[in-house]
């Protein structure tokens, strides 16, 4: 199975800032990686596909990047509705894996 | 608009089963392949099963291979998922969600959630 690392496991932030958070492949992966958002009693809601690529309707301030086993999902100016829990996907292999989330919580 | 409608959760004892179902509507749901993902109390996400557009083709986390079940009937444009000989430790909310058609596996639509408890 192909381990997902995530990190910080939480952060806080206030409304305005960049928040920067990675995720590392336990093996490369190339671009098979998405990233998802979930708020509290909430489903996920997929945010960026295939590393890089934005899910139609979610924000600009939103945006992926890496490849191989590291990558970057950023928030560019925090916003009240941003606060959540993001989690990292790789979908190079079966069983899909997640990493174990980041909350982002206000300052 | 499309949605997963999910329902068939509950309290269940230990060895005991359940089936969940999920039922999709505004799309062409034999066109696509669908996923089971759980999330225990206050834990993350965990990839349970897939199954292929047509049923032919179904995989499994090692978890649960043997015990679980996933199926669909593209006719009814229902998915399901069969649990038995359940364990405490596959309490959990378990969402169906559908895989686009993007080539990366990633899971576009999810149902709301279903709660299995097994105590």
């Amino acid at each position: 199975d192909i381990q997902m690392t995530q990190s910080p496991s939480s952060l806080s932030a206030s409304v305005g800032d960049r928040v920067i958070i990675t995720c590392r492949a336990g093996q490369p992966i190339g671009s098979y990686l998405n990233w998802y958002q979930q708020k509290p009693g909430n489903a996920p809601k997929l945010l960026i596909y295939a590393a890089s690529d934005l899910q139609p309707g979610v924000p600009s301030r939103f945006s992926g990047s890496g490849s191989g086993t590291d990558f970057t999902l950023i928030i560019a100016s925090l916003r009240p509705e941003d606060f959540a829990t993001y989690y990292c996907q790789q979908s190079s292999s079966t069983p899909l894996t997640f990493g174990g989330g980041t909350r982002v919580e206000i300052k | 608009e499309v949605q997963l409608v999910q329902s068939g959760g509950g309290l269940v004892q230990p060895g005991g089963s359940l089936r969940l179902s999920c039922a999709a509507s505004g799309l062409t749901f034999s066109n696509y392949w669908m996923h089971w993902v759980r999330q225990a109390p206050g834990k993350g996400l965990v990839w349970v099963s897939r199954i292929y557009n047509d049923g032919s083709i179904s995989t499994y986390a090692d978890s649960v291979r043997g015990r679980f079940t996933i199926s669909r009937d593209n006719a009814k444009n229902t998915l399901y998922l069969q649990m038995d000989s359940l364990r405490v430790d596959d309490t959990a909310v378990y969402y169906c969600a559908k895989e686009d058609l993007g080539g990366n596996s990633e899971l576009g639509i999810w149902g709301q959630g279903t709660l299995v408890t097994v105590s």
